[in-house]
């Protein structure tokens, strides 16, 4: 498709449970970003990633979350031990290049922790 | 403080009514400023993109940026139901901060 393409789009999960969401950018964006949005807090950047450069993590808000990018395209992000306040929206974002370029969106996936 | 602070809303307006939504911000380092449109259960829909300050005119939309004041603006012309939603302004610096810093988002509601 044309778009930023994410799977699932809903995910429902036990606490203590590991998941994995997945993330398929816009043909040719070599710039991919990772956002939480929950009600309390609106977006929060989590993770992005540049060509081959190594990402910048500093959004992650605890060693639980990791995330990957394969072949400069489709991207994982991974929760360990899912606890009740990791209930959001995971959106991914994917831009031609990270220069300032504006960013283009899933529709996200919904998480809820049980 | 945030470093982007936007009205929440909600905000309600008959059909026809020019909207304006704003919001302010504290870090200078921004050079890029963007207003998204949310449906509900869907992501974010980029509307309007700028650079430094000025104004931007797309159809019935008009990006305006003062950065002396740290101050957008989104305006909406003859507004439809359609456009019903919530609005998010986001924006980012050069360099290393690449990352969208968002505001909270206004939800709009137009009558028919």
């Amino acid at each position: 498709g044309a778009g930023v393409s994410q799977s699932p789009s809903n995910k429902v999960t036990e606490k203590g449970k590991d998941v994995e969401l997945r993330c398929d950018p816009i043909s040719g964006h070599t710039a991919l970003y990772w956002y939480r949005q929950s009600l309390g807090q609106g977006l929060e950047f989590l993770i992005y990633f540049q060509g081959n450069s190594a990402p910048d993590k500093s959004g992650l808000p605890s060693d639980r979350f990791s995330a990957e990018r394969t072949g400069g395209s489709v991207s994982t992000l991974t929760i360990q031990r899912t606890q009740q306040e990791d209930s959001a929206v995971y959106l991914c974002a994917s831009s031609t290049n990270a220069g300032g370029q504006p960013q283009h969106f899933g529709d996200g996936t919904r998480l809820s922790i049980l | 403080q945030k470093e982007v602070e936007q009205d929440p809303g909600p905000l309600s307006v008959p059909e026809g009514a020019i909207v304006s939504l704003n919001c302010t911000y504290s870090n200078s380092a921004f050079q890029y400023f963007m207003w998204y449109r949310q449906y509900s259960r869907k992501g974010p829909e980029l509307l309007m993109y700028t650079y430094s300050s000025g104004n931007k005119e797309d159809g019935r939309f008009t990006a305006q940026v003062d950065k002396s004041s740290k101050y957008i603006s989104l305006f909406i012309r003859d507004s439809q139901p359609s456009d019903s939603a919530t609005y998010l302004c986001a924006m980012s610096g050069t360099g290393s901060a690449r990352q969208l810093t968002f505001g909270s988002g206004t939800q709009l509601t137009v009558l028919p």
